[in-house]
């Protein structure tokens, strides 16, 4: 099975970094996804980590440490419209994606 | 490019009533469908895996009678709620899977409301 934990909240400041973890135990590990979702819409992808390290586009990074089972997304520079859920997401052997219950992110002016 | 559509967006329906939800890639070739449920302030829950021409999966407690799930092209899947029930509102959302890699790209989701 899968269990995949994240923060259930995060608050932060316009401006500010955020980062919101994520540590799983999964049977058979093919990557782990990061998803922002907004309030009654699809998720869209933000980054997919298969190797341990860093991934950085713009404002956004993502880390993944296999051995510990862990990942990180970091929000830099936040901005309102950065206000949403963000899904931690495990792929297993079978291509099937196991997500996290989602970490709300309140960005307050 | 790798663009999922559904269809409809929303819906409401009596009880007992059967509705059926459309999931499309519009640009590639989806070997494998996804149907996600999400419910208000939770995480998006797998009900099923559907490969093109052949049967789809369902997840533990996913009611495969109640679900019927076809994937008749590798552009096509639907999703028939039979008999759905209040309890079966939801925010449903498709994705699908290319032959490349890993992602998967997901539908804008449909919100089905059973009065």
């Amino acid at each position: 099975g899968q269990n995949i934990d994240q923060p259930t909240e995060m608050t932060a400041t316009e401006g500010a970094i955020v980062q919101i973890n994520c540590t799983y135990q999964t049977s058979g590990f093919n990557g782990l996804f990061w998803y922002q979702q907004h309030a009654g819409e699809a998720p869209t992808f933000l980054s997919y980590n298969v190797l341990d390290g860093l991934e950085e586009k713009c404002r956004f990074s993502s880390f993944l440490s296999r051995s510990k089972g862990y990942s990180y997304l970091l929000l830099k520079e936040l901005q309102m419209k950065d206000s949403a859920s963000y899904l931690c997401a495990v792929i297993s052997n079978d291509y099937k994606l196991s997500f996290g219950a989602g970490t709300t992110v309140t960005v307050r002016a | 490019g790798a663009v999922v559509s559904q269809h409809p967006s929303w819906v409401i329906c009596k009880s007992g009533t059967s509705v059926k939800i459309e999931c499309r890639s519009l640009d590639f070739q989806a070997t494998t469908m996804f149907w996600y449920r999400q419910f208000p302030k939770q995480s998006l829950m797998l009900m099923a895996t559907s490969n093109e021409g052949s049967k789809a999966t369902y997840e533990q407690g996913v009611e495969k009678d109640k679900f019927l799930i076809n994937h008749a092209s590798l552009t096509l899947s639907t999703l028939t709620v039979t008999s759905a029930h209040p309890e079966d509102s939801s925010f449903y959302i498709c994705s699908a899977r290319g032959t490349v890699d890993y992602e998967q790209y997901f539908g804008p989701g449909t919100r089905l409301t059973v009065t």
